[in-house]
């Protein structure tokens, strides 16, 4: 059974531009939720998506969004970039069988913004 | 509000000698009880779980974890640790509000000396 699957898993960006990353769940997963990870905040939560629908949200600003496909397949945007969203941002998806209490990270999207 | 502890950000250990890595939890409600070991450039792995049942829970590549109610740990061990297992060292736990919602510690670094 495939992992989570997040691409690009390398990426460089210029302050201002944005960004899309994706993420597709573990088959038969209908939650993914996203995380930014960095050395200095460690791992703080960013949403929570079910059936296509934001069920829970991070303390972040607007510029950081995210959506949800019909396939469980999701994205995150994050737009005006900055120096500090330079991160690893984690992908992880839960349900099916052992449950949706259990998440299942990727192996994360290394975003460098310059 | 809910939270999750790690003592000690760093813990150094010979190997072969008994790795532990501490953690509380703080909750209103009973929350479901996670490790997981992420290694350099890659995402968070699932060592072991705690949901309901037997409070002495075994996981992969030979951690056990005990869930203590009354003391609100969830204290991570290995008898023996082997170079393999330098790594950083996740404690988290998941509430339902509405949805699962995993909150993280901020991570115990686990250097394994020869």
């Amino acid at each position: 059974k495939a992992g989570v699957t997040q691409t690009p898993r390398y990426l460089i960006k210029t302050r201002g531009q944005q960004v899309t990353l994706s993420c597709s769940p573990i088959s038969g997963h209908r939650s993914v939720s996203w995380y930014q990870q960095t050395p200095g905040q460690g791992l703080q939560f960013l949403f929570e998506y079910f059936s296509e629908t934001q069920r829970n949200k991070g303390n972040f600003p607007g510029r950081f969004s995210g959506r949800q496909f019909s396939n469980s397949r999701s994205e995150m945007n994050v737009s005006t970039l900055e120096l500090g969203d330079s991160a690893l941002y984690l992908c992880a998806s839960s349900g099916g069988t052992a449950g949706e209490n259990t998440i299942y990270f990727g192996e994360g999207s290394w975003l460098t913004v310059v | 509000a809910q939270s999750v502890t790690q003592l000690g950000s760093h813990v150094s250990v010979s190997e072969g000698a008994l790795v532990l890595l501490r953690c509380n939890y703080s909750s209103s409600v009973p929350p479901y009880l996670f490790w997981y070991v992420q290694y350099p450039n890659q995402g968070l792995q699932l060592l072991l779980k705690y949901t309901t049942g037997a409070t002495l829970v075994k996981g992969i590549n030979g951690f056990e974890a005990e869930f203590k109610k009354s003391e609100t740990s969830f204290h991570l061990t290995k008898p023996s640790a082997h170079m393999s297992d330098a790594a950083e060292y996740f404690c988290a736990a998941s509430f339902y509000t509405g949805g699962f919602k995993t909150i993280f510690g901020a991570g115990t670094r686990l250097f394994v000396k020869a």
